[in-house]
């Protein structure tokens, strides 16, 4: 079974820092992966989807890359502000009906 | 496009009450619609999956007799909780998906439940 793991589990930033957060995955026959944003008690925001067969997207300050054949994949934010902070998850879509979940990162922006 | 919505997006109940959660999707048809329950600081674990007009196919550990599930149109899936304990108290998202070979999920915003 899929397994998604995300690294770190929190992060706290100064603001206006460059930050790389990480997620990894254990089967390699994935269709995409999407980074989803988590604000408290709300529901998720879909910031970036990378198919399978690409190596990165960008949307803004935020950019994802993947490396199918390792099982990574990172989500670069670059001069990050308070506004970002939030909860970033990580997900894997293995078939039709299978999407995986990583732990997540709770990132900090500090003004 | 691709709006799904939630109803109601907070509910408190009593101790062996039963209550529903409506999944909307706006603008498109979603041939098949996921409900996910999320624990404080944990992650989305995912608890069945619906298509529309058939039965709903719940994940290893979901009492399906307990969270009944309704997908009667290719616009709405329900959720209702019955005999609800405090233990259910947790926050439920849905998604929804089209048809087409198109594997992305557009998610809910959510509904948290409260059981008192």
């Amino acid at each position: 079974k899929q397994e998604v793991t995300q690294i770190p589990a929190a992060l706290s930033v100064p603001e206006g820092e460059n930050l790389v957060l990480n997620c990894s995955f254990t089967d390699s026959a994935i269709y995409n992966l999407q980074w989803f944003r988590q604000d408290p008690g709300k529901g998720l925001t879909s910031l970036l989807l990378i198919q399978s067969s690409q190596r990165e997207q960008t949307s803004g300050r935020l950019n994802a890359s993947l490396d199918k054949s390792s099982g990574r994949s990172t989500l670069y934010i670059a001069a990050s502000q308070p506004g970002d902070s939030a909860t970033y998850l990580c997900a894997v879509q293995t078939g039709a009906n299978n999407l995986f979940f990583g732990t997540g990162t709770r990132l900090t922006v500090i003004p | 496009g691709a709006v799904v919505s939630q109803h109601p997006s907070w509910v408190i109940c009593k101790s062996g009450t039963s209550v529903k959660i409506e999944c909307r999707s706006l603008d498109f048809q979603a041939t098949t619609m996921f409900w996910y329950r999320q624990f404080p600081k944990q992650s989305l674990m995912l608890m069945a999956t619906s298509n529309e007009g058939s039965k709903a196919t719940y994940e290893q550990g979901v009492e399906k007799d307990k969270f009944l599930i309704n997908h009667a149109s290719l616009t709405l899936s329900t959720l209702t909780v019955t005999s609800a304990h405090p233990e259910d108290s947790s926050f439920y998202i849905c998604s929804a998906r089209g048809g087409g070979g198109v594997y992305e999920q557009y998610f809910g915003p959510g509904t948290r439940l409260t059981v008192t």
